[in-house]
């Protein structure tokens, strides 16, 4: 059975700080890797999509990247500001074309001005 | 502009009680879920519907229910079956490529 595991669970940096959030999956057998975004009490946000195929994907400031052989994926925030705080939470593609995800319980971003 | 409504945002149901939660997308998505989130938990997936009048178990569907009469349109049945409903459900349908986007939730509490 496919386990998301997301490490830390609570993170707390100073403005500015360059960080990575770490993502390890059990099986690897996965269609894609996906990192969400979610703030309190909100629904959740898409930020980067990894194909199977695919070692990494960039946007903006943001930057993931996928090694399945090991079971591993970092999501990498550059500079990171107030507004990033939120909850990061990471999901493997799994089930074919039933598009099904399985996700981790997600790290908790406090970035402090 | 495209995405996916919910409603209501919160809802609080009495013991013995079925309550209905609302999702509606004008994505033109074929495929819908509903996903719970406990706190600081992960989402777990209680049903998917990949095409109108289909929909499949997901991995917690006991005392859920649902239907998918309309592309647009797929509610979640919380029965009285369900005996510890308390949570965040959200509700997202995918698009070409895993494209996913999510609902902005629908909090339900037991009073």
């Amino acid at each position: 059975k496919q386990e998301v595991t997301q490490i830390p669970a609570a993170l707390s940096v100073p403005e500015g700080e360059n960080l990575v959030l770490n993502c390890s999956f059990t099986d690897s057998a996965i269609y894609n890797l996906q990192w969400f975004r979610q703030d309190p009490g909100k629904g959740l946000t898409s930020l980067l999509l990894i194909q199977s195929s695919q070692r990494e994907q960039t946007s903006g400031r943001l930057n993931a990247s996928l090694d399945k052989s090991s079971g591993r994926s970092t999501l990498y925030i550059a500079a990171s500001q107030p507004g990033d705080s939120a909850t990061y939470l990471c999901a493997v593609g799994v089930g074919g074309s039933q598009g099904n995800l399985i996700f981790g319980k997600g790290t908790k971003l406090s970035v402090k001005p | 502009d495209g995405g996916i409504t919910q409603s209501p945002k919160y809802l609080f149901r009495k013991e013995g009680q079925n309550v209905t939660l609302s999702c509606e997308q004008n994505l033109n998505h074929d495929a819908m879920y509903w996903y719970r989130q406990d706190p600081g938990q992960g989402l777990r997936l209680i049903y998917y519907s990949q095409i109108v009048n289909d929909f499949q178990k997901g991995d917690i569907a006991e005392g859920y229910s649902v239907s998918r009469e309309k592309k647009e349109s797929f509610p979640l049945t919380v029965t009285s079956a369900q005996k510890n409903p308390t949570a965040f459900y959200l509700c997202a349908s995918m698009g070409p490529n895993w494209g996913y986007t999510f609902g902005s939730g629908t909090r339900l509490t037991v009073v």
